[in-house]
């Protein structure tokens, strides 16, 4: 079967950094989304990794190791409006996404 | 990009009663994608809609329970048909480029948070 884990919820502090894992087993890969979704809100695009390596875009950045079927977001200086679930969306080979069930994210000052 | 309305933004039903979802996108595309979220849970696909051609379902959906129209390229609908409360969640529409030469983001439309009492 096809399978994303991530934790559930984190809680960070105002001002840190924060790393959120995302670990997939999928019928083929044709590249790994992270979203942002605020409560009540639909999902909102953050990054697309489609080959090793990190991306990097503003405070945010991306991981991606195929080999491992492992991702993470890193957020830097954290802020309170960061506070939101954090989703990890895998492309399989027939290009349908599945998705993780999110990671909380509580930031507290 | 795409911008994508959906509404009702949220609503309050009765069970065995019916609610219809109306996505509308502000370009034409060929595939538009239904899907719910349940609580604390991932999204879960539940059909294709495809234009001009009945929808595509996912495995543990049927027609009988979400009717999907795709009347044009640029608007669809999901009916959620005799409601239960167990169907209470958000439902989302989707857009989506699938495969080509790039592979790009979804754009979601708001979302509808349907309450079933």
């Amino acid at each position: 079967g096809q399978n994303i884990d991530q934790p559930t919820e984190m809680t960070a502090t105002e001002g840190a950094i924060v790393q959120i894992n995302c670990t997939y087993q999928t019928s083929g890969f044709n590249g790994l989304f992270w979203y942002q979704q605020h409560a009540g809100e639909a999902p909102t695009f953050l990054s697309y990794n489609v080959l090793d390596g990190l991306e990097e875009k503003g405070r945010f950045s991306s991981f991606l190791s195929r080999s491992k079927g492992y991702s993470y977001l890193l957020l830097k200086e954290l802020q309170m409006k960061d506070s939101a679930s954090y989703l990890c969306a895998v492309s399989d080979s027939n290009y349908q996404l599945i998705w993780g069930a999110g990671t909380k994210l509580i930031i507290k000052p | 990009s795409a911008v994508i309305s959906q509404k009702p933004s949220r609503d309050i039903c009765q069970r065995g009663t019916s609610l219809t979802i109306q996505c509308q996108v502000d370009s034409q595309v060929t595939m538009m994608f239904w899907y719910r979220q349940q609580p604390g849970q991932s999204l879960t696909l539940i059909a294709t809609a495809n234009q001009g051609s009945e929808a595509t379902y996912e495995s543990g959906f049927v027609i009988d329970k979400f009717p999907i129209s795709r009347p044009n390229l640029t608007f669809s609908t999901l009916t959620v048909s005799n409601m239960s409360p167990e169907d209470s969640s958000i439902y989302l529409c989707s857009v989506e480029d699938r495969g080509g030469q790039v592979n790009t983001e979804a754009f979601f439309g708001q979302g509808t948070r349907l309450t079933v009492v």
